[in-house]
């Protein structure tokens, strides 16, 4: 079985400060891991993909993610934290042999302070 | 890009009565679609996985009954939420492989049954 972790269920953090919102993950072949954002009321809207590369993946809006194998983690980044990046985010893994469901993690809200 | 369209966004519908959710694949075909359900707060629950031209896969524990998706086709994916309760108030997301390793997912709809 497949499974995701977010251990935080809110990060705060100052405009203009560095952000990180955490993810690890369990998966029995090679992980296909996703980031995803959710505004109120909204679906979901990609942000950025590991496949295979580089363990560092940059994304949408200067997001990016780091693969670590050896720590199952796949952490969320982004530098300079906007206002508008308060969200809900969402962490994903799937198993990389065939096609297989997707699993998420909970949700990391964000909320990035004026 | 690839792109789901959900509707209706928001339906508010009297107890007993059922309501239907469809989810549109445009400038692509969706031979797969995911239905989830989100309460708040919490992550994403997966309820099926429908496939056109043939019966959808119903995860444990959702009434087949009770959730009826249908899959006319490529592009046409619907979850009906048949005789619906206060307790089948929710949030849905449908969502289809828009490209060979990621999804896309509808904007949502906001059930409230009363």
């Amino acid at each position: 079985a497949q499974s995701v972790a977010q251990p935080e269920d809110q990060v705060n953090v100052a405009e203009g400060n560095p952000l990180t919102v955490k993810c690890t993950y369990s998966v029995s072949g090679n992980p296909y891991l996703f980031w995803y954002v959710q505004y109120p009321n909204r679906g979901l809207q990609f942000l950025l993909k590991y496949i295979t590369g580089d363990n560092l993946v940059k994304g949408s809006y200067g997001f990016e993610a780091e693969f670590n194998k050896s720590q199952t983690s796949f952490h969320l980044k982004k530098p300079s934290a906007l206002v508008s990046d308060s969200a809900l985010y969402f962490c994903a893994v799937r198993d990389g042999r065939g096609y297989q469901k997707v699993t998420f993690g909970i949700g990391t809200k964000l909320q990035v302070i004026p | 890009g690839a792109v789901v369209s959900q509707h209706p966004s928001r339906v508010i519908c009297k107890s007993g009565t059922s309501v239907k959710i469809e989810c549109r694949s445009l400038d692509f075909q969706a031979t797969t679609m995911f239905w989830y359900r989100q309460f708040p707060k919490q992550s994403l629950m997966l309820m099926a996985t429908s496939n056109e031209g043939s019966k959808a896969t119903y995860e444990q524990g959702v009434e087949k009954d009770k959730f009826l998706i249908n899959h006319a086709s490529l592009t046409l994916s619907t979850l009906t939420v048949a005789s619906a309760h206060p307790e089948d108030s929710s949030f849905y997301i449908c969502s289809a492989p828009g490209s060979p390793y990621g999804y896309t997912f509808g904007s949502g709809t906001r059930l409230t049954v009363v």
